[in-house]
């Protein structure tokens, strides 16, 4: 079956230009999961969504980044008045349920570099 | 938060020799998920091996397996008969079963495999 799928691949944008970064997970998948991986970096944590429930954005590092998950499926991740320190890979991952066991599946990322 | 330490940033192994990946956790919890996961250039990040803390049994997946030592919060990746196909950045990761649905992943380790 299809993976967990994410648009654009790849982005270039300008200093202080908005940004959207789609992910369409695995169908029927509840959880969703964005990360950023920068250069040399692990993955920073920064939003979670579970079905209903309200997001868990602990981990946005600044009020630029909100992200929202339409109908409990597409997400997007928006970040305004972009800066060059937001150069990073952007990956999304989602779980099939709650259950503990069960690993994530990524999707193959965006990377967006910031003139 | 849990944190998550992979001391080896870079790592090489002739094919078909053995390697052994680091990783040690920091936790006051007793019972929680390990991971290791594989990311190719190509971005996409794969399961490759998964622990149960509650498992005194160390996971094995072909040519992988983990060597889990809970009192020591150490969780190495050992790749047995190394492949081209194996070179990548692999990642260590936690999950609480407890506190929320974060995984912590660490910084990788870069695999180079030498024909």
């Amino acid at each position: 079956g299809a993976g967990v799928s994410q648009s654009p691949s790849n982005k270039v944008t300008e200093k202080g230009k908005d940004v959207e970064l789609r992910c369409d997970p695995i169908s029927g998948h509840t959880a969703l999961y964005w990360y950023r991986q920068s250069l040399g970096q692990g993955l920073e944590f920064l939003i979670y969504f579970q079905g209903n429930s309200a997001p868990d954005k602990s981990g946005l590092p600044s009020d630029r980044f909100s992200a929202e998950r339409t109908g409990g499926s597409v997400s997007t991740l928006t970040i305004q008045r972009t800066q060059q320190e937001d150069s990073a890979v952007y990956l999304c991952a989602s779980r099939p349920s709650v259950s503990s066991y069960n690993e994530q599946f990524f999707g193959p990322g965006t990377r967006l570099t910031v003139l | 938060a849990q944190t998550v330490t992979q001391s080896q940033p870079e790592m090489s192994v002739q094919e078909a020799e053995t390697v052994t990946l680091s990783c040690t956790y920091d936790t006051s919890e007793s019972d929680y998920y390990l991971f290791w996961y594989k990311q190719p250039p190509s971005r996409q990040m794969i399961l490759v091996i998964r622990q149960e803390a509650y498992k005194q049994q160390n996971a094995t997946e072909n040519r992988f397996s983990v060597n889990f030592q809970k009192a020591a919060k150490s969780f190495s990746l050992k790749i047995s008969d190394s492949q081209l196909g194996d070179a990548a950045m692999y990642f260590c990761a936690y999950r609480s079963t407890n506190t929320g649905n974060q995984f912590y992943f660490g910084t990788g380790t870069s695999l180079t495999v030498i024909p």
